[in-house]
């Protein structure tokens, strides 16, 4: 376990923009051995995969959010960052940073998984 | 997209007894399903990835097994700590993740 942890605004007006920070403790994000997600769970809810970022700063998106979602990465600061635009309500729940760990199969496609989660943030959209 | 369907979504159990959680994915997967356990309040926990390989510290009480789009995670001997919700997640379609709605595990 790497201990990571989210940090940020817990209250963000509807239309603005929702910013966390996740800071990477026990090893250099820029190692390139790992890469970083965010994953949300609005209250009572399940899992939902945000993005990705990789070492050299590349993302994948959820299509759900790619329209509206900046995930980046700042080596110096050993961090990882989210920004959602245009919250709404259905934007609120918890935010998780998590590192993606990746294990190479006999055959086939390496398996990637989240090893390490943040105790998450706790983001409520309202005015 | 890959949907992934759990079931239950509740299960009730008692302590010591033997308990199987049910995943489906909408489309074959091969063995590229992991599964997470989460206690209220908390973040996930890594619990199985590959479809049955434990991470180091993980009870060998949880065992998973399956392959395409049908899946199980197995608990037996359940224990107090073990009450929790599980979630399973595909990583078939990398770099697109989806989990399962989940299956809550309480005490009968």
């Amino acid at each position: 376990q790497v201990p990571l942890q989210e940090s940020g605004p817990g209250l963000v007006k509807p239309s603005e923009t929702l910013s966390l920070t996740c800071n990477v403790s026990g090893g250099s994000i820029s190692s390139g051995t790992y890469s970083w997600g965010w994953i949300r769970q609005p209250p009572g809810k399940g899992l939902e995969w945000i993005g990705t970022v990789y070492h050299g700063g590349s993302t994948s998106y959820n299509p759900s959010f790619e329209s509206r979602v900046i995930i980046s990465v700042d080596t110096a600061k050993n961090q990882i960052s989210l920004k959602l635009t245009s919250v709404t309500a259905a934007d609120t729940g918890v935010y998780y940073c998590a590192r993606r760990t990746n294990i190479a199969m006999i055959v086939g496609l390496p398996v990637f998984f989240f090893d390490s989660w943040g105790q998450g943030s706790l983001v409520i959209v309202s005015s | 997209d890959i949907q992934m369907t759990q079931s239950p979504s509740s299960l009730s159990a008692s302590v010591g007894d033997r308990v199987t959680l049910t995943c489906r994915a909408s489309q074959r997967i091969a063995t590229y399903l992991n599964w997470y356990q989460q206690k209220p309040g908390k973040a996930p926990k890594l619990l199985i990835y590959a479809t049955s390989s434990l991470p180091s510290g993980v009870p060998s009480r949880f065992s998973g097994s399956g392959s395409g789009t049908d899946f199980t995670l197995t608990i037996s001997n359940v224990q107090p700590e073990d009450f929790a919700t599980y979630y399973c997640q595909q990583s078939y379609s990398t770099p697109q993740y989806t989990f399962g709605q989940g299956t809550n595990l309480d005490v009968k």
